[in-house]
């Protein structure tokens, strides 16, 4: 089956650094892939989709600025969270999609800005 | 734009008992169904999933669920439940190409 990796599955960081966090589809080229964060005990929400080559299109209320993403292959996209802040600690979880209906999600990413 | 909601947002149950979560949908154009379980901790991992066909899904780990057009729900459902199902359960539907969107989450409590 389709598989997505993403690393690291876990980061800390230091309040006003930045962190990049990848995803890879590993068996399957992913013509669009999507950025999820979810805080705990809460559900996905969609950061943005991105397809390879053209820039992201982000959802109503993320900073484009700050979660910078970046679809450079059918296989490899990233998201960088630029000048963190505890308030962007998190669970990141990308997905990549090959086809109408199915995507695969990756295990996800903890963030913890200190 | 879709939607989903799940009307319970814990659900607890006794070992061995059956369980439905519940999940309805709104959208203007046909969607894929899924539902997805996560537990404690890692990533999501899907159950099952309704493209077309048979409007009753079989998925893993004895769950199914039943996909209702005219009441735009999918329940999900385990005849008997085990101490290990306890895990968030999101329900999720997909347009065409476009993004999965993510009900808010039953959590599933399965008392010994």
């Amino acid at each position: 089956g389709a598989v997505v990796s993403q690393h690291p599955s876990r980061v800390i960081c230091k309040s006003g650094t930045s962190v990049k966090i990848e995803c890879r589809s590993l068996d399957f080229q992913a013509t669009t892939m999507f950025w999820y964060r979810q805080f705990p005990k809460q559900s996905l929400m969609l950061m943005a989709t991105s397809n390879e080559g053209s820039k992201a299109t982000y959802e109503q209320g993320v900073e484009k600025d700050k979660f910078l993403i970046n679809h450079a292959s059918l296989t490899l996209s990233t998201l960088t969270v630029t000048s963190a802040h505890p308030e962007d600690s998190s669970f990141y979880i990308c997905s990549a999609s090959d086809s109408h209906y199915e995507q695969y999600f990756g295990p996800g990413t903890r963030l913890t800005v200190t | 734009a879709q939607s989903v909601t799940q009307l319970d947002s814990q659900v607890p149950v006794f070992e061995e008992a059956p369980v439905e979560l519940r999940c309805n949908y709104s959208s203007s154009v046909s969607v894929y169904l899924f539902w997805y379980v996560q537990y404690p901790n890692q990533g999501l991992q899907l159950l099952l999933k309704y493209l077309s066909g048979s409007t009753l899904v079989k998925g893993i780990n004895g769950f199914e669920a039943e996909f209702n057009k005219s009441q735009t729900s999918f329940h999900l459902r385990k005849p008997s439940v085990h101490i290990s199902d306890t895990a968030e359960y999101f329900c999720a539907v997909r347009a065409s190409y476009d993004k999965v969107i993510f009900g808010p989450g039953t959590s599933l409590s399965v008392i010994p």
